[in-house]
C-alpha cells in the first residue's frame, strides 16, 4: 500500500537560512510526488512535481525537490527561506490514472524567525 | 479568472442536523475532488468525479456522507446526519486531463465545519 512520511512536525529556521524538509514514501510502482503548500485558511497551492526524468525538479516560488529512488525520499529545498515562506507543506504521492489518487502526509509545519 | 469556489467558509450544526458543503470547480476542468483535513487523520481523499460521474469513493462513509455532481459546475456533499467526528476542513479540488500525463489539482480554500 502506498503511503508517504513527512518525519518532521514543525520546523523553525531563520530568515534567509537555508531550508530542507523530509519526505519518505512507500509505493510499489513509479511514483508521482508532490509537494504541496499551505498557508492559513488558504488551500493548498502546488510547489512542484515529479513523475519521470531529471531527479532534481525546480518548482515555484524558488523550491527544489530531489527525487532518490533507492532512499523513497523526495525531499524539498530551499538555499534562502523567506519570511513569507511560512507555512505548512505537505508531500503527497499520486496513484491511479493520472495520478488522481493523491495520498498525503501528516504535513510540516515552518516557522520562520526574523 | 476564479479558481475553486467553495461555500459556506463557515458552519457550525449541531449534531444529528444535515449539512450541505458546496464547490464550484474551475470552469473548463473535468475531474473534482473532495477531501478532508482533520488534525488527526491528514487529508484524506473522499471521493471524486470525472465528467459528473463518480469515480472513487471508497474514502467516503456511505451511511451519512453523500456527493453529487448534478453539472459540470457545481456539486455538493451532504452530511446527513452529522456527528462531532465529521468537524473538520472539507475541501474542494478541480483539474483537468486531456493528453497529460498527471492532474494537477487546484485546490479551494475550504470549508471549515464545527460539529457541537
Amino acid at each position: 500500500a502506498q503511503s508517504v512520511t513527512q518525519p518532521d512536525i514543525h520546523i523553525t529556521v531563520s530568515e534567509g537560512a537555508s531550508l530542507e524538509l523530509r519526505c519518505n514514501y512507500s509505493y510499489g510502482a513509479t511514483p508521482y510526488l508532490f509537494w504541496y503548500v499551505q498557508s492559513p485558511g488558504q488551500g493548498l497551492q502546488l510547489l512542484l512535481k515529479y513523475f519521470s526524468g531529471d531527479t532534481l525538479v525546480q518548482g515555484i516560488k524558488g523550491f527544489e525537490a530531489e527525487f532518490k529512488r533507492s532512499q523513497s525520499s523526495f525531499n524539498l529545498r530551499k538555499p534562502s527561506v523567506h519570511w513569507s515562506d511560512a507555512a505548512e507543506y505537505f508531500c503527497a504521492v499520486g496513484v491511479g490514472t493520472g495520478a488522481n489518487n493523491l495520498f498525503f502526509g501528516t504535513g510540516t509545519r515552518l516557522t520562520v524567525i526574523p | 479568472d476564479a479558481g475553486v469556489i467553495q461555500s459556506p467558509r463557515h458552519e457550525v450544526t449541531e449534531m444529528g442536523q444535515e449539512v450541505t458543503l458546496r464547490c464550484k470547480p474551475i470552469s473548463g476542468h473535468d475531474y473534482l475532488f473532495w477531501y478532508r483535513q482533520t488534525m488527526m487523520q491528514g487529508l484524506e481523499l473522499l471521493v471524486y468525479f470525472n465528467n459528473k460521474a463518480v469515480m472513487d469513493d471508497s474514502g467516503m462513509p456511505k451511511d451519512r456522507f453523500s456527493a453529487k455532481m448534478p453539472n459540470a459546475s457545481f456539486s455538493t456533499l451532504k452530511i446527513q446526519p452529522s456527528e462531532p467526528r465529521d468537524s473538520a476542513v472539507y475541501f474542494c479540488a478541480s483539474s483537468f486531463l486531456r493528453g497529460r500525463t498527471y492532474n494537477e489539482q487546484f485546490f479551494g480554500p475550504g470549508t471549515r465545519l464545527t460539529v457541537l
